[in-house]
């Protein structure tokens, strides 16, 4: 039973143009929230994270807001970049018990 | 070198056989994870430990063992490889401090 969803597989951007990856949870016991970005045939890297006491955390380009009364969280990149082309994964975890990740959603920012 | 550093980065095996895969962090930190990624289905956790001594099961812990005697190592091993356990498997330390998962570079295991 997964407990963190990403249900777009895959998102196409512009460059320049804003990235809107989502997240939907089922568990309200989640109090953490975490992105993820990785490359092929490489390790995730962290990007950003949000507690539940909060709803928008900002670091550069990136802005993660989190709804918990719809158990859903976003992550807004903005501007995209090429570099910006990766699988980003969502991840939640309820008092450092168990980091539980969605499936990911592969971002493909053109020129 | 700080950080957290798996081995093998490749690995091929047969079918039946045992194998052991390995995780170092250099941080101290309490909790690690094991993860195996598959295509559609993400990250996926097996098993994870709080600290040494603690481990407890993720979801899909079904034909792997983990150990984690000291606090720097967490080895995951398949007691008796399965084709369906073909995967990356990725190991992950949690720096509670700064609330971040540090990962490593990932195993690639085969089993055939």
């Amino acid at each position: 039973d997964q407990q963190v969803k990403q249900n777009s597989p895959s998102l196409s951007v512009q460059e320049g143009r804003i990235s809107i990856l989502n997240c939907d949870y089922t568990n309200s016991m989640f109090d953490y929230f975490l992105w993820y970005k990785k490359y092929p045939a490489e390790g995730p890297t962290f990007l950003i994270s949000i507690s539940s006491i909060k709803d928008k955390n900002e670091d550069g380009r990136f802005t993660v807001f989190l709804n918990k009364s719809a158990k859903h969280l976003s992550l807004h990149i903005v501007p995209s970049q090429p570099g910006d082309s990766a699988v980003y994964f969502c991840a939640a975890s309820a008092s450092w018990g168990k980091l539980q990740f969605g499936a990911g959603t592969q971002v493909v920012v053109t020129p | 070198d700080a950080g957290i550093t798996q081995s093998p980065r490749y690995k091929i095996t047969e079918t039946g056989r045992q194998v052991t895969l390995m995780c170092h962090q250099t941080w101290s930190h309490s909790y690690m994870f094991w993860y195996r990624q598959d295509l559609g289905h993400g990250l996926r956790l097996i098993y994870y430990s709080a600290a040494a001594d603690i481990t407890d099961k993720g979801e899909v812990p079904d034909g792997y063992v983990v150990s984690r005697s000291k606090t720097e190592n967490f080895p995951l091993t398949l007691e008796s490889a399965t084709r369906s356990q073909t995967s990356v498997y990725f190991c992950a330390s949690l720096d509670l401090v700064n609330t971040e998962a540090f990962f490593g570079q990932g195993t690639r295991l085969t089993v055939v």
